[in-house]
């Protein structure tokens, strides 16, 4: 079945270091979502990527979605400690659902 | 933020107990969804609805049963608790986006089951 995988799974980064968290498809996704899940928190839509090569900035946070539509990467400039948490990217599935990746936790160091 | 309301929020029963975690939402979406997640770990569809009168089960097995008589109300029900269910449980609904759905959750309810 349809897979999203994310690496890496755990990133521990000193606070004003910059932090990347790749998504991969195992088929074409029409769009790409992000999540964060803050601890004990629950996951808060982030944004969302349609077109092929798209990148969208929120601040630090930069997302990109991957020419063939089957990856993507969310990029976090000087990270701080406001951005720990647990990233997921999700895709759609079959049946119209939502397939969340595997998610990566940052652990941000002061 | 969105207006999706779980409860309860923490909840610690014992083995075989019978138990519902309510799941509403005032957004007028008609799907809903049901997700299970240990803690720091991957979020796992059990079930979801398309509307009223409409249930699936999602990708992981789940023992747990749902219904959908009105389309804010999504309550989930384990018949009989065990130690294995303890977990949280995020309750979903969706609106249909550019080109998905985007997923709004709920806070969670914490099960623990001694």
């Amino acid at each position: 079945g349809q897979q999203v995988m994310q690496i890496p799974q755990y990133q521990h980064v000193q606070e004003g270091e910059d932090f990347t968290t790749y998504c991969n498809s195992s088929t074409t996704l029409s769009n790409i979502q992000w999540y964060k899940q803050r601890p004990g928190g629950h996951p808060v839509f982030l944004i969302q990527l349609v077109k092929s090569g798209e990148v969208k900035k929120q601040k630090r946070l930069t997302f990109q979605f991957g020419e063939a539509k089957k990856n993507s990467s969310l990029h976090i400039t000087a990270t701080q400690t406001t951005d720990v948490g647990t990233y997921f990217c999700a895709g759609p599935g079959m049946a119209d659902k939502l397939i969340f990746g595997t998610g990566t936790r940052l652990q941000v160091f002061p | 933020e969105a207006d999706i309301y779980q409860t309860p929020r923490y909840l610690v029963i014992g083995t075989g107990k019978k138990i519902t975690l309510e799941c509403s939402q005032t957004m007028g979406h008609d799907k809903m969804y049901w997700y299970q997640q240990d803690p720091g770990m991957e979020l796992h569809l059990i079930h979801y609805s398309y509307g009223v009168n409409s249930t699936e089960k999602g990708d992981l097995s789940s023992e747990s049963t749902v219904s959908r008589i009105r389309t804010e109300h999504f309550p989930l029900t384990l018949e009989s608790a065990r130690p294995s269910h303890t977990s949280q449980y995020l309750c979903a609904s969706s609106e249909p986006g550019i080109s998905g759905n985007t997923i709004y959750f709920g806070e969670g309810s914490w099960l623990t089951v001694v």
